[in-house]
């Protein structure tokens, strides 16, 4: 499978814990996205990069989250002190530079107790 | 920012029937249109986009029509099958970065749960 992947597929963390997440974009895609996505909802925009840049993040992401991208390939997004609202399924997307058509991983899926 | 409404949220219909779902956007800059599918468990898939300078783009039983002056698009599914159903996402993104608007993230809608029945 050439495609997005992600990694783990599944994390169960006690509240306050840290958790990283790895995302591999498809080779030459120079964008990369997270989404997060919550039962029942479409998925929400993140932060996203332009080879190792982070040109943008979301408002609601709170300073807990942070995300990198060091060589412009693989890109982790880091959570300190979860809580339990950030259960959720965490997605990566990639897409070439001057092309619009992201492509998704399959997600991680966070779970808080 | 961009928002994007979808409709209907749930969408029930025979196999062989057709199905529509709505959306629209509010963001006058957005020029660009996916739509997603995605079943339980699974990653959203691309399915078909469209560009603001085509008013509709088909491939096989899927077509999606764009109305920029409406600021709307919709999607067509024809001779639907029980292999359709799954949840369907429409988005909406900028390639344009003019007046500090940040491009290519995509804005979902909140989801189209479609069942084919057989």
């Amino acid at each position: 499978d050439t495609g997005v992947s992600q990694d783990p597929r599944h994390k169960i963390t006690k509240r306050g814990q840290n958790v990283t997440f790895r995302c591999d974009p498809i080779s030459e895609h120079n964008r990369l996205y997270w989404y997060r996505q919550t039962l029942g909802q479409g998925p929400e925009f993140l932060t996203y990069f332009q080879n190792e840049a982070q040109l943008e993040k979301s408002r609601l992401l709170s300073d807990r989250f942070s995300a990198e991208r060091p060589k412009g390939s693989f890109s982790t997004l880091e959570i300190q002190r979860t809580e339990q609202g950030d259960s959720a399924m965490y997605l990566c997307a990639s897409s070439l530079y001057l092309g619009m058509k992201a492509f998704f991983g399959q997600g991680t899926r966070l779970t808080v107790v | 920012g961009e928002n994007v409404e979808q409709h209907p949220s749930t969408l029930s219909v025979q196999e062989g029937d057709s199905a529509v779902i709505k959306c629209t956007y509010s963001d006058s800059a957005s020029n660009y249109f996916p739509w997603y599918k995605q079943e339980l468990g699974k990653r959203p898939q691309l399915i078909i986009d469209i560009r603001s300078n085509v008013g509709e783009k088909k491939d096989q039983r899927i077509a999606v029509t764009l109305n920029k002056t409406a600021k709307h698009f919709s999607l067509h599914i024809t001779e639907t099958q029980p292999e359709d159903s799954a949840v369907y996402f429409c988005a909406a993104s900028s390639s344009s970065n003019a007046g500090g608007t940040s491009y290519g993230k995509l804005t979902f809608g909140q989801g189209t749960i479609l069942t084919v029945h057989p």
